[in-house]
């Protein structure tokens, strides 16, 4: 299987910060790269597509970079609607696999 | 605007079989380009893809499950299911269902998710 990680684990951020999240996999995955925010009680929702492409309906402040192993998802003005958990998933092969997650938390 | 709606299985005795099944509105579970995936997440943990079927009716199912695992079509019924046989408490978890979109190869449309917990 893939392994895919993410850092930060969690991290602390005010309004209007800018954010950006890592994600590695263990070995190519090309573009098939997806980002997903969570929260709580909630389904995930999908933000990012193929690593760079903004899914229908999703403010342009998100956007997502990066191809075979390293990937960022980035926001640029942090809104109080995006305090959530952000996941990365690889469609590549299967299983797909996501990663353990980044927390979003209020400085 | 499809919608997803998974059923209620709540609580299940270990050693026992999870049934889930996710109802499909707004469109045909029968028309590509999607594929009907069961995702997975342990309380306070991350998410774990379990599997999907394609329309055609193929499946792929995770290694880790695949031996206790069936995910199914019903065509007329408009709606596609899950079943994990001998479940254990690791099996406790939020299940979810989604739309796997092959298009953009991610999961566009969910369910809500719900909450099966295994316990005697």
């Amino acid at each position: 299987d893939i392994q895919m990680t993410q850092s930060p684990s969690s991290l602390s951020a005010s309004v209007g910060d800018r954010v950006t999240i890592t994600c590695r996999a263990s070995q190519s995955i090309s573009s098939y790269l997806n980002w997903y925010q969570q929260k709580p009680g909630k389904a995930p929702n999908l933000l990012i597509y193929a690593a760079s492409h903004l899914q229908s309906g999703v403010p342009s402040r998100f956007s997502g970079s990066g191809s075979g192993t390293d990937f960022t998802l980035t926001i640029s003005s942090l809104r109080p609607e995006d305090f959530a958990a952000y996941y990365c998933q690889q469609t590549s092969t299967t299983p797909s696999t996501f990663g353990p997650g980044t927390k979003v938390d209020v400085k | 605007q499809m919608q997803l709606q998974e059923s209620d299985s709540g609580l299940v005795k270990p050693s026992q079989t999870l049934s889930l099944t996710c109802a499909v509105s707004g469109g045909s579970i029968s028309s590509g380009p999607y594929s009907w995936t069961w995702v997975r997440q342990p309380p306070g943990k991350g998410l774990e893809w379990i599997g999907y079927i394609y329309h055609s009716g193929t499946t792929k199912y995770n290694p880790s499950l695949k031996s206790r695992l069936t995910i199914s079509l019903d065509r007329p019924g408009n709606r596609f299911s899950l079943e994990l046989r001998s479940v254990t408490a690791a099996d406790t978890a939020v299940y979810y269902c989604a739309r796997h979109n092959s298009y953009l190869y991610a999961m566009d449309v969910w369910g809500q998710g719900t909450t099966v917990i295994v316990s005697s």
